[in-house]
């Protein structure tokens, strides 16, 4: 099926460990963003890819790194996790600007 | 920045009945989008309708419709006939037209219970 692939769907880290969130989309888009939610504050873009070879940062970037590998994959990686990086990771793409965004599945990671 | 405020927490509604979701946005532009989504418990986050900006009419997808009050900064969602796979966490979000800007913001989302 199209769509977007996250993995894993679920970690656990112990405080300082470090980890890498993988994305694939097969909808040929150019932009792809990580967000992340938290209870009451809605999703918060952490980096996104406008196309490849480009990334940028968002609202909430520190303590995050991310690689666009192709068009097709783009990862986010924790360097040395803390306990406030605890959240559920939502991975995106899109083409168009007024269409909205195709969502991975989300991956819960607990940070302890 | 664009902010999006959704006041309510939570809702609830008698299965069948007609909910209505309120979303409110700070903006200074004049040309954007606006979407809602749902989320279900399995987490997926699903895109339920779309609204342009510059479309004065109400977007309306089956049994969903917004209330797009491009003055008030207003953009809300009813839901009609609800059904109990209409429970979930609602989000509203907001997207510049702008080239440059590619973040979308969402609201801190509503949590709708669907009553038997």
């Amino acid at each position: 099926n199209a769509g977007v692939t996250q993995t894993p769907k679920f970690q656990v880290l112990k405080t300082g460990q470090s980890m890498t969130l993988q994305c694939a989309q097969d909808m040929n888009h150019n932009s792809m963003y990580w967000y992340r939610q938290d209870p009451g504050m809605g999703l918060r873009l952490i980096y996104y890819s406008a196309s490849e070879g480009t990334t940028d940062k968002g609202e909430v970037p520190n303590g995050y790194n991310v690689s666009r590998l192709n068009k097709r994959e783009f990862s986010l990686r924790l360097e040395s996790a803390a306990p406030s990086q605890t959240s559920v990771y939502f991975c995106a793409s899109s083409e168009y600007r007024d269409y909205g965004y195709t969502f991975g599945s989300g991956t819960r990671l607990t940070v302890v | 920045a664009q902010t999006v405020t959704q006041s309510q927490p939570e809702m609830s509604v008698q299965e069948a009945e007609t909910v209505t979701l309120s979303c409110t946005y700070d903006t200074s532009e004049s040309d954007y989008y606006l979407f809602w989504y749902k989320q279900p418990p399995s987490r997926q986050m699903i895109l339920v309708i779309r609204q342009e900006a510059y479309k004065q009419q109400n977007a309306t997808e089956n049994r969903f419709s917004v209330n797009f009050q491009k003055a008030a900064k207003s953009f809300s969602l009813k839901i009609s006939d609800s059904q109990l796979g209409d429970a979930a966490m609602y989000f509203c979000a907001y997207r510049s037209a702008e080239y440059n800007n590619n973040d979308m913001r969402f609201g801190a989302g509503t949590r709708l219970t669907v009553k038997p």
